[in-house]
């Protein structure tokens, strides 16, 4: 019930295409869904964020649609660039309650964008 | 601000050596994670803490240690290394409340047991 599912493992995109990442979760206890990327060699860092409340959050070229009902949410990436070839991670956080804010992060998707 | 530091960045372990991992922040943040990243598998959570004295085991707690007495720092314990824990090592750190969704990583540290 704490996993986060993701899809697809990895993909290769055009320069100027569109890429789609896709999660699913179980627990609707989960309250906040952020997106992080990751660059080879560094840490993952936080992208875009979005609430079970909104059905959609855009940040510049980076898009999170979120179904509620069907416990679905994914990232859309408009325009890709080399630059955006990394590894994305999909979480799900669950804030307060009786155990301690945790992030519950999917296996991640590893994007390369070809010019 | 410098964030969250890790060292050392790259470490290569014989089998049932033991060490310890450094990881600070500087950010006044109350929470801190250590995870490690395999291939294709994620990040899962070694140990957490929500501040300084307090610690909980997370996903895979097993041949690690950790301990918490300043807010700033939160090292990590590998005592007899195992092959199995060849990985990369992250430390994270968030604020409390609302905003520990948003998490903090440090540059990692590489580990090779051989």
């Amino acid at each position: 019930q704490q996993q986060v599912k993701q899809s697809p493992q990895s993909l290769i995109v055009q320069k100027g295409g569109i890429s789609i990442i896709n999660c699913a979760y179980e627990n609707t206890a989960f309250d906040y869904f952020p997106w992080y990327q990751q660059f080879p060699g560094k840490g993952p860092a936080l992208l875009i964020a979005i609430r079970p409340d909104v059905s959609e959050k855009k940040e510049g070229r980076f898009t999170i649609s979120f179904n509620k009902s069907a416990k679905q949410f994914s990232l859309h990436i408009m325009d890709s660039q080399p630059g955006d070839s990394a590894t994305y991670f999909c979480a799900a956080s669950m804030m307060g309650g009786t155990s301690y804010d945790k992030v519950i992060f999917g296996p991640g998707t590893s994007l390369s964008v070809i010019p | 601000n410098a964030g969250v530091t890790q060292t050392p960045k790259f470490r290569i372990l014989k089998i049932g050596q033991s060490m310890t991992l450094q990881c600070t922040q500087d950010m006044n943040h109350n929470y801190m994670y250590w995870y490690r990243q395999d291939p294709g598998m994620g990040l899962k959570l070694i140990y957490y803490s929500v501040g300084a004295g307090i610690t909980d085991k997370g996903e895979v707690p097993n041949g690690y240690n950790v301990s918490r007495s300043t807010t700033e720092d939160f090292p990590l314990r590998l005592e007899l290394a195992a092959p199995s824990q060849t990985s990369v090592y992250f430390c994270a750190s968030s604020p409390s409340g609302q905003g520990a969704y948003e998490q903090y990583f440090g540059p990692g540290t590489r580990l090779t047991v051989t």
